[in-house]
């Protein structure tokens, strides 16, 4: 059972354009989500984060829109640059109690093209 | 500020063979998680640990595989009697506290990758 999905397992933008990745879940009870960024053979490294009580959040080029009637989020740089070309991984998980496990997409994999 | 660290970095074991994979989380934090990335897939839960105590380890195999995160020292994933589908990387987070809000985000280690021959 995926509970975060994201659909597109790759997107090619051009340098300077807006990358729009996209992320759903299914579980109402997600109340944070996290997007991270994950270059070949290292670990993820957090890029920004939100709360189920904003619908935004912004961090530099980066923001993360959330639309919980949906149980959408996206995540949108811009402008995109070649150094973001990596596979992005949106988060979630359940806060407020005696976990915090975090439930992952599959990633989508990020290529800006010069 | 040195970030979560992980070591080894690679490791190769035979059948049958023990693998034991070490996180010291950054410095301050007191909460360990271990995830497990499958090869073409997202990274799995699999146990969340506090100093001398295992919190959730729902995501874990019921058999051969344990963690423990010590008063002193490392966290450790062990896994006994490797088999090939425990090929995979393996990663550490760790985090200061729980509850919602900016200090849970959880900050990865670079992996493990363990072949199992």
């Amino acid at each position: 059972d995926q509970q975060v999905k994201q659909n597109s397992p790759s997107l090619s933008v051009q340098e300077g354009r807006i990358s729009i990745l996209n992320c759903d879940y299914t579980n109402s009870m997600f109340d944070y989500f996290l997007w991270y960024k994950k270059y070949p053979a290292e670990g993820p490294t957090f890029l920004i984060s939100i709360s189920s009580i904003k619908d935004k959040n912004e961090d530099g080029r980066f923001t993360v829109f959330l639309n919980k009637s949906a149980k959408h989020l996206s995540l949108h740089i811009v402008p995109s640059q070649p150094g973001d070309s990596a596979v992005y991984f949106c988060a979630a998980s359940a806060g407020g109690g005696a976990t915090n496990k975090l439930i992952f997409g599959t990633g989508t994999l990020l290529a800006v093209q010069p | 500020n040195a970030g979560v660290m992980q070591n080894p970095r690679h490791l190769v074991r035979r059948r049958g063979q023990e693998a034991r994979l070490r996180c010291s989380p950054m410095k301050g934090h007191s909460h360990v998680y271990w995830y497990r990335q499958l090869p073409e897939e997202g990274l799995k839960f699999m146990v969340y640990l506090q100093k001398e105590n295992i919190i959730d380890e729902s995501g874990m195999p019921k058999e051969r595989f344990s963690a423990e995160f010590p008063k002193e020292g490392p966290s450790i994933l062990r896994i006994q009697q490797v088999v090939r589908g425990d090929s995979a990387a393996y990663f550490c987070a760790s985090s200061p506290e729980t509850g919602v809000g900016p200090t849970d985000t959880q900050y990865f280690g670079p992996g493990t990758r363990l072949t199992v021959l």
